[in-house]
Formats: C-alpha cells, sequence, structure tokens
C-alpha cells in the first residue's frame, strides 16, 4: 500500500535551469495537490489539480511556475529558470475524492530543491 | 480569509512531561475542516488527525489528544508523557468546505524538542 511518491527527494540546479518535480498519488487517488514550504515557515499551497484538468492554481506565482497531471503518469511540477528564492521544500500530497467531500490530503516525503 | 495561528514557535520540555501545542483559526465558513500534521527531523509530513466543525467532541488516541472548542476557535493538541520520538515540528491547518475548497492553511508550526 505504497504512499505518496515523490522524486527526486532532493535536486540541485543552478540559476537559469529548469527544475522537474514528479508525484505519484496514493492508488486511488485522483486529486492532487502541490505546497512549498520555505525555510522556516508553513507551507503554502500552489496548485490543485485532478486528471488533465487544474482546478485551483490561485497558489501558483504567476510566471515561470506551470503544473500537469496528464491522464497516464504522474503530476509534474515545472519551474523554468530556477532562482535561489525557489529553493525550498516542495510537498505533493493526494486525495480520494474532491472538494465535496473535503477528504484527507496525505503528503509525500517532498522534494527539497536547491538553486545555486 | 482563513488563518491559523501557531503563537508557539519552539516548545523544549524533558521526557515525560506533558506538552499542549495550541491552534487558533479565523474562517467565515460555517463548515471547515481542521488537521494536525507532525513533520519530523527526516522532513515528511505525516497526518494525525482530522476533525469537521459539527464534531466539538475531544479525541484521544493513545499519548495524543485533541481539544477542540468552536467558541474560542482553537483546536489544540496535547501530548502525554512525551518521548523523544515525539520530537517533531507540528502543523495545524484548516480547510472550509466553500471558500477555498481543498485548500490546507497550514499555521507557521510549533517546533516541539523532547529532552531526554
Amino acid at each position: 500500500n505504497a504512499g505518496v511518491m515523490q522524486n527526486p527527494r532532493h535536486l540541485v540546479r543552478r540559476r537559469g535551469q529548469e527544475a522537474r518535480l514528479r508525484c505519484s498519488p496514493m492508488k486511488g487517488h485522483s486529486h492532487v495537490y502541490w505546497y512549498r514550504q520555505l525555510p522556516e515557515e508553513g507551507l503554502k499551497f500552489m496548485v490543485y489539480l485532478q486528471k488533465e484538468n487544474i482546478i485551483d492554481e490561485s497558489g501558483m506565482p504567476k510566471e515561470r511556475f506551470s503544473a500537469e497531471f496528464p491522464k497516464e503518469g504522474p503530476s509534474i511540477l515545472r519551474i523554468q529558470q530556477v532562482v535561489r528564492g525557489d529553493s525550498a521544500a516542495y510537498f505533493c500530497a493526494s486525495s480520494y475524492s474532491g472538494a465535496e467531500y473535503q477528504e484527507t490530503q496525505y503528503f509525500g516525503p517532498g522534494t527539497r530543491l536547491l538553486v545555486l | 480569509a482563513q488563518k491559523v495561528t501557531q503563537a508557539q514557535t519552539e516548545i523544549s520540555v524533558v521526557e515525560k512531561e506533558d506538552v499542549t501545542l495550541d491552534c487558533v483559526y479565523e474562517t467565515r465558513d460555517t463548515t471547515y475542516y481542521l488537521f494536525w500534521y507532525k513533520q519530523p527531523p527526516s522532513g515528511e509530513l505525516v497526518f494525525l488527525i482530522r476533525r469537521n466543525s459539527f464534531d466539538e467532541q475531544n479525541e484521544i488516541s493513545g499519548r495524543y489528544s485533541w481539544n477542540f472548542q468552536k467558541s474560542t476557535s482553537s483546536f489544540n493538541f496535547t501530548i502525554t508523557a512525551s518521548q523523544v520520538v515525539d520530537s517533531a515540528v507540528y502543523f495545524c491547518a484548516l480547510s472550509g468546505l466553500i471558500q477555498g475548497a481543498q485548500k490546507l492553511v497550514f499555521g507557521q508550526g510549533t517546533r516541539l524538542t523532547i529532552n531526554p
């Protein structure tokens, strides 16, 4: 009964490169959420996706960040032209159903992104 | 807007002491959900409990107990007879059914250190 899987666990990028973070939800879950944890801060919501749809991206920075959850395969959080301020832990969570039932979100182990 | 306040940034106690972590929330939703998550030194986020706004019964799970009081908008977490393994950052979170559905709003976290 695998939980939420994220890879890589650690990612180092130089300024200007692209970062791709992957998330496989728990088995049977079709709702994915991404959160960002900046150093010494709490977690902040970024985006909520269902298969092939972005439901709520109100927490996503307007530029350089994008997310997808294709019909097949993991959800991807993509950061283009990374800057030092993007260094953070990025957590993915998944739930069984959506807003109507307000299911518990179960989190993955996170990806620690370090931008040099 | 929804907001969660964990006023205690850090708490340090000696093993076997009882410790209470405070959580105060703000929301205009009539239906909402409250959560506690634990983030041990290894970095993952572990789900502890979920309560809905209509259920004010206190809950006990082993050494853990939660006190939900709508009158004071608080959802406090008590660890009885603390152990070194309880050392972690604990996050309280809020999610509304109507406003910002499926978007967890986290407090800043309380870093709990249990000393042997």
